[in-house]
């Protein structure tokens, strides 16, 4: 069973056009998180939500919009997708309480914008 | 500024021995530190925690110490294998009350059979 599911895997686009990326978790989790991995293999923490409420949003341009429809789901959409934007964008979860922050990532989806 | 400083280069070892990767921070004063392994293609994988006023833990083949005072992270793993050869991420919590970790960019381990 797949605890963390991210879709798609891959993600090729143009300039300027808008996608989404899927999040969903099983586990039971109440605090999901979005994270950006670039090409120097950098993870930084983009968005946090908890029960559906963000709780963090990093430094990240207003064309990132999360959306958390329950707590099991967390998806990413993005506007007017920039060369920079060119990533892998990993979805996790971690377990109630604020005492751990273990995290469990998902597969990664590997964006490229051409 | 902040800062988690992981080794950039490459660790090559022989399968059989130890491996001791090393992760020291500044300007943090974490509630904890983690592990993470990361394959190619792939989300990183929780190994292991320790907390501030912990000094080691351990974990099968792994061994993880930390030292405050020396604003540092060892990551040892015994009789290594082929298998372990992985990406290692640390991370830490800046204390801050979020518990949200910061991760370093990480060291990649090559065990040779």
């Amino acid at each position: 069973d797949t605890a963390v599911s991210q879709t798609p895997k891959y993600l090729v686009t143009q300039m300027g056009n808008d996608k989404s990326i899927k999040c969903e978790q099983n586990l039971g989790h109440d605090t999901m998180y979005w994270y950006k991995q670039d090409s120097k293999k950098f993870l930084k923490i983009m968005f946090s939500y908890n029960n559906k409420e963000l709780i963090i949003n990093e430094t990240v341009p207003n064309r990132f919009s999360p959306k958390s429809p329950d707590k099991a789901h967390l998806n990413l959409h993005i506007n007017s997708l920039e060369l920079g934007d060119s990533a892998v964008y990993f979805c996790a979860s971690s377990p109630p309480g604020t005492s751990l922050g273990e995290q469990f990532f998902g597969p990664g989806t590997r964006l490229t914008v051409l | 500024s902040q800062k988690i400083e992981q080794n950039s280069e490459a660790l090559n070892i022989q399968e059989g021995k130890t491996a001791t990767l090393t992760c020291n921070y500044t300007n943090y004063s974490p509630a904890y530190l983690q592990w993470y392994r990361q394959d190619p293609g792939r989300g990183p994988v929780f190994l292991l925690l320790i907390r501030e006023n912990e000094k080691e833990k351990r974990k099968e083949r792994l061994k993880v110490t930390f030292d405050t005072t020396l604003k540092q992270s060892l990551f040892h793993i015994t009789a290594s294998q082929p298998a372990d050869s992985a990406t290692y991420l640390c991370a830490l919590d800046d204390a801050g009350g979020s518990y949200i970790p910061t991760f370093g960019r990480g060291t990649s381990l090559i065990v040779h059979p």
